[in-house]
């Protein structure tokens, strides 16, 4: 139990194009996700909380307007990236927290999507 | 606030050689304290957990324990193998703050046969 998936594992966009990462709770409620950015051979930079039909909580320098958050349900959360640049490429990897752990805060993590922009 | 410090990389064993990657850590509070391991092109996934001072947590032969007094969380392995060779990250969680984590820099480890 507790599984996360996240889609797509592997996407390729021109620059200038939005993609969407979706990442889903596959046999529990996932009231609260986060997503990260991962730089290769670096650790796990915390890109935003969501919570279940409430706006994000983004980190300092994350910009909101380029990183949309939507967590619409308890079991997905989708990361947009907006008007995609070479920059933005990278691994993006969400977990979540739930009932079950939640109170050691143990995390669940999807498999991650790498983005690469052209 | 809340920090993880590892012990830097990148780790190079030979199979069956003891490992200890070094984990200290500053929080406010009783964190939870974690390793998390991350296979190459791969998400995280859980190693082992302890919630409280004194606990040990175990798994597939990995062994940490929760040292409130010095503040560590040290992971150990008596025999590695090439299958162990990944990415290794320490963290810690508030306990009321819904599972957001603090990470460490993570360490890779490389076992050859």
């Amino acid at each position: 139990g507790a599984v996360v998936s996240q889609h797509p594992s592997w996407v390729i966009c021109k620059s200038g194009t939005s993609v969407k990462i979706e990442c889903r709770s596959l046999d529990f409620q996932a009231t609260t996700m986060f997503w990260y950015r991962q730089f290769p051979k670096q650790s796990l930079m915390l890109m935003a909380t969501s919570n279940e039909g409430s706006k994000a909580t983004y980190e300092q320098g994350v910009e909101k307007d380029k990183f949309l958050i939507n967590h619409a349900s308890l079991t997905l959360s989708t990361l947009t990236v907006t008007s995609a640049h070479p920059e933005d490429s990278s691994f993006y990897i969400c977990s979540a927290g739930a009932g079950r752990g939640i109170n050691t805060g143990e995390l669940f993590f999807g498999e991650g999507s790498r983005l690469t922009v052209l | 606030g809340n920090s993880v410090t590892q012990m830097e990389g990148p780790v190079t064993l030979s199979e069956e050689a003891f490992l200890t990657i070094n984990c200290t850590y500053t929080a406010t509070g009783y964190p939870s304290l974690f390793w998390y391991v991350q296979y190459p092109g791969e998400g995280l996934q859980l190693l082992l957990k302890a919630t409280k001072a004194d606990d040990k947590g175990s798994n597939k032969g990995f062994e940490a324990t929760y040292r409130k007094e010095t503040t560590s969380f040290h992971l150990e392995k008596g025999s590695v193998q090439v299958s162990d060779s990944a990415v290794y990250f320490c963290a810690l969680s508030d306990q009321g703050n819904a599972g957001k984590s603090t990470f460490g820099d993570g360490t890779t480890l490389t076992v050859k046969p």
